[in-house]
């Protein structure tokens, strides 16, 4: 069974801009939650989603967005791009409603550059 | 506020038993994980306690106590592998129920 995918795994780009991140996740699973990772902040909860909903969101401003499709797969969007938005960008399926389950699933990450 | 605890870093030598603290304070309780996540890898599940009480599995073992708000991932017979880092996750209650996650604990097993 193939596990949670994330394109593309390393980016680079300019303040200013902004970027699209994808997350496949495993085959039956209607949760996906977004996290930013970062040396000094740990794992931050951006946001989840299940079946099309988004059901939950942490502290972010709304320059993070994000969707869901009737698929499953989800994209992130962050716009307007700052250099403290550098991080790793996680993203973990899971089968729980409203919540994670007992086990999520993550994804190798997209390792996002801003300069 | 909600807040997780463990140590920044562990020094411990292969062969040996290493035991990783996590101190918890949420807006309700759901749960708690244990990850493990190597340098420029995805965290891996380890463990999962919702109820107080020792989880075997392997060379791991997880602790809870809801109570005291704490728990304790124990790893036996140290491998150079195990060298990653250790994160501790509480899953919330209410509505806006989420995995609140501590900074992680680096572990070096050294030979």
């Amino acid at each position: 069974k193939a596990g949670v995918t994330q394109t593309p795994r390393y980016l680079i780009k300019t303040r200013g801009q902004q970027v699209t991140l994808s997350c496949s996740p495993i085959s039956g699973h209607r949760s996906v939650s977004w996290y930013q990772q970062t040396p000094g902040q740990g794992l931050q909860f951006l946001f989840e989603y299940f079946s099309e909903t988004q059901r939950n969101k942490g502290n972010f401003p709304g320059r993070f967005s994000g969707r869901q499709f009737s698929n499953s797969r989800s994209e992130m969007n962050v716009s307007t791009l700052e250099l403290g938005d550098s991080a790793l960008y996680l993203c973990a399926s899971g089968t729980g409603t409203g919540g994670m389950g007992t086990e999520a699933f993550f994804g190798q990450g997209t390792r996002l550059t801003v300069v | 506020g909600q807040n997780i605890d463990q140590p920044t870093e562990m020094t411990a030598t292969e062969g040996a038993i290493v035991q990783i603290n996590c101190t918890y304070q949420t807006s309700g309780f759901n749960g708690l994980f244990w990850y493990q996540q190597h340098a420029g890898e995805a965290p891996t599940f380890l463990s999962y306690n919702v109820l107080d009480g020792l989880e075997e599995k392997g060379r791991f073992s997880s602790f809870l106590s809801r109570s005291k708000g704490y728990s304790y991932l124990l790893l036996k017979e140290l491998q150079m592998k195990d060298s990653a880092s250790y994160l501790c996750a509480v899953l919330n209650a209410g509505n806006n129920r989420k995995l609140i996650w501590g900074l992680g604990t680096s572990l070096a097993v050294n030979p």
